[in-house]
């Protein structure tokens, strides 16, 4: 159960795009369409933002889009806001039946 | 509104063991997957545990496999976690969450801290 790999950190300047990679394996990532991604604020509980790979909860900006190619999958938030500026997680279930989070990545607006 | 409790969190001591409890409103609570997510001060999510809507699969995180039991009883809305043979690095903040389809994660709780130290 290693956790799945993410960049440390992204950044972007307001109006642009930007997008998030989680690298897996295909015991994981690539082995199946239950990717999902998470927003964090600090001192908040996460915010589920995408599921199965690229659906969107309702009430979510449709700025935000997912994808997986292969063992990578990819969050990308175009339109950039400063409100964007936050921690994101990647998530996936294993064949293992678990689930696995990446590490994290911190987005910052600049 | 989906609403989602956690209580139990303390100081413990390394090697004792702490229950967690989730209660939960809001939501037909036996139509769902529930989860034990934690994240220790600084650091990333880390899932726990997961357990199935009629507690017939659960499933840990090897870190606390053989450790920890998953439990849960619709009558009471109610999800529990056991936490036995702490460590230091069990510290974390748990979350309780509510498993919408195939291990998303839509609703969460404000999380319960557990800090393991002597």
């Amino acid at each position: 159960q290693s956790a799945l790999t993410q960049p440390a950190s992204v950044s972007g300047s307001p109006g642009q795009s930007i997008t998030i990679s989680c690298t897996g394996t295909s015991s994981d990532v690539g082995g199946y369409n239950y990717v999902s991604w998470y927003q964090q604020h600090p001192g908040k509980a996460p915010k589920l933002m995408i599921y199965d790979v690229s659906k969107r909860p309702s009430g979510v900006s449709n700025r935000f889009s997912g994808s997986k190619s292969g063992n990578t999958a990819s969050l990308t938030i175009s339109g950039l806001q400063a409100e964007d500026e936050a921690d994101y997680y990647c998530s996936s279930y294993t064949s293992s039946s678990t689930w696995v989070f990446g590490g994290g990545t911190k987005l910052t607006v600049l | 509104e989906v609403q989602l409790v956690e209580s139990g969190g303390g100081l413990v001591q390394p090697g004792r063991s702490l229950r967690l409890s989730c209660a939960a409103s809001g939501f037909t609570f036996d139509d769902y997957a529930m989860h034990w997510v934690r994240q220790a001060p600084g650091k990333g999510l880390e899932w726990v545990s997961g357990i199935s809507w009629n507690s017939g699969s659960t499933g840990y995180a090897d870190s606390v496999k053989g450790r920890f039991t998953i439990s849960r009883d619709n009558a009471k809305n109610s999800l529990y976690l056991q936490m036995n043979s702490l460590r230091a690095e069990d510290t974390a903040l748990y979350y309780c969450a509510k498993d919408t389809s195939s291990g998303s994660l839509l609703d969460w709780g404000q999380g319960t801290l557990v800090t393991v130290s002597s």
